[in-house]
């Protein structure tokens, strides 16, 4: 039973490069969520699908998008990175609203 | 005001002590209240849950819950070095997400 499986778990960009995050859960969650998380910023929401075919915003949205492309699957997408983006990057999921994340291993992000 | 707060800490305990971390909250119409431990450079792992108003313990740890004073706080008994992490508090304020804390550091002194 995998969980919550994150790729890659480290990347090094060039400022202007494009890269996907990719995110799969095995654990049949209804909710799933993009974090990114910040030395002394705590964890903020990037993004997140309530349900397969919905995608909502979260509190730092700007230089990302996302798609659900199944119930299992969550990608987050940076068409152009910045410097700013430079940070750790952690995929949840969730059953449904009561209950807790699972999370990812994370992705650490550097943008040269 | 912050959703949910937590003081950053560090807090430091020794080792066989009690460690108390709390967390206040907002909302009113909060549902759920969660505890994550996180390691350094791991993610956040749940380690309590509590819905209803009092206590909930599990083997070392005891999720406390006061919906009228709207805090939750997490006790940690017997206290070992391998409980030093940052440990974090979520709330479902309501909606689906969950909304987390800046998250305390507490570490354990052998």
């Amino acid at each position: 039973n995998a969980g919550v499986t994150q790729t890659p778990k480290f990347q090094v960009l060039k400022t202007g490069q494009s890269m996907t995050l990719q995110c799969a859960q095995d654990m049949n969650h209804n909710s799933m969520y993009w974090y990114r998380q910040d030395p002394g910023m705590g964890l903020r929401l990037i993004y997140y699908s309530a349900s397969e075919g919905t995608t909502d915003k979260g509190e730092v949205p700007n230089g990302y998008n996302v798609s659900r492309l199944n119930k299992r699957e969550f990608s987050l997408r940076l068409e152009s990175a910045a410097p700013s983006q430079t940070s750790v990057y952690f995929c949840a999921s969730q059953l449904t609203g009561n209950y807790g994340y699972t999370f990812g291993s994370g992705t650490r992000l550097t943008v040269v | 005001q912050k959703e949910v707060e937590q003081n950053s800490g560090p807090l430091s305990v020794p080792e066989g002590a009690i460690a108390s971390l709390n967390c206040t909250y907002s909302d009113r119409g909060s549902q759920s209240f969660f505890w994550y431990r996180q390691y350094s450079g791991k993610s956040p792992e749940l380690i309590m849950f509590i819905y209803s108003n009092g206590d909930k313990e599990d083997g070392r740890f005891t999720a406390q819950l006061n919906k009228a004073s709207q805090y939750v706080s997490l006790l940690i008994r017997d206290s070992q070095p391998s409980d030093s992490a940052t440990y974090l508090c979520a709330v479902n304020l309501g909606a689906q997400k969950l909304v987390f804390g800046q998250g305390t550091r507490l570490t354990i002194n052998p």
